[in-house]
């Protein structure tokens, strides 16, 4: 069973496209997270949601904007799509109450801006 | 200052030896702290995590975390060329925070 399944895995479109990329976790937990990774590998936080609500909203441009229907989804819309925002993008998921708060990560979407 | 500070690395070790990771971190009131393995095109896997001063062990991996000089490291026993990946240190800090991750350190296991 896959814990955190994000979609989808592959995506290259065209700069000025809008563009979704879905979460769904199966874990129960109440806590959900966008990452971006870099070409250099780092991993930053966009956003989290705990329970549909958002609690983190990092600096990012506002054509980002995350959607949690409820506290198993979280999906990403990106607007307006820029060269720059070509990056592999993984969604998380954690119960945020305990100390060892492990974040699940799903496999990943690269996006390709051309 | 980086909030999670790593060695980019590459760190190269020949098979069989001890592979020692490092990272420092700039939260004083952090809690939690997690060691991270990402194979090229793969998505981050928890080795360990960690939040009581001293040391952790688990298989062939040590985790060991200083708070008072906010250092957490990670040691690798009988490196295998399978352990070649790059190994993200990860924070938890005060408040809701998500983890922040250091920028990782490339290990290569030479067979």
């Amino acid at each position: 069973d896959t814990a955190v399944s994000q979609t989808p895995k592959y995506l290259v479109t065209q700069m000025g496209n809008d563009k979704s990329i879905k979460c769904e976790q199966n874990l129960g937990h109440d806590t959900m997270y966008w990452y971006k990774q870099d070409s250099k590998k780092f991993l930053k936080i966009m956003f989290s949601y705990n329970n549909k609500e958002l609690i983190i909203n990092e600096t990012v441009p506002n054509r980002f904007s995350p959607k949690s229907p409820d506290k198993a989804h979280l999906n990403l819309h990106i607007n307006s799509l820029e060269l720059g925002d070509s990056a592999v993008y993984f969604c998380a998921s954690s119960q945020e109450r305990q100390l060892n708060t492990e974040a699940f990560f799903g496999q990943g979407t690269r996006l390709t801006v051309v | 200052q980086k909030e999670v500070e790593q060695n980019s690395g590459p760190l190269s070790v020949p098979e069989g030896a001890i592979a020692s990771l490092n990272c420092t971190y700039s939260d004083r009131g952090s809690q939690s702290f997690f060691w991270y393995r990402q194979y090229s095109g793969k998505s981050p896997e928890l080795i360990m995590f960690i939040y009581s001063n001293g040391d952790k062990e688990d298989g062939r991996f040590t985790a060991q975390l200083n708070k008072a000089s906010q250092y957490v490291s990670l040691l690798i026993r009988d490196s295998q060329p399978s352990d070649s990946a790059t190994y993200l240190c990860a924070v938890k800090g005060t408040g809701r925070r998500a983890l922040t991750f250091g920028s990782g350190t490339r290990l290569q296991v030479q067979p």
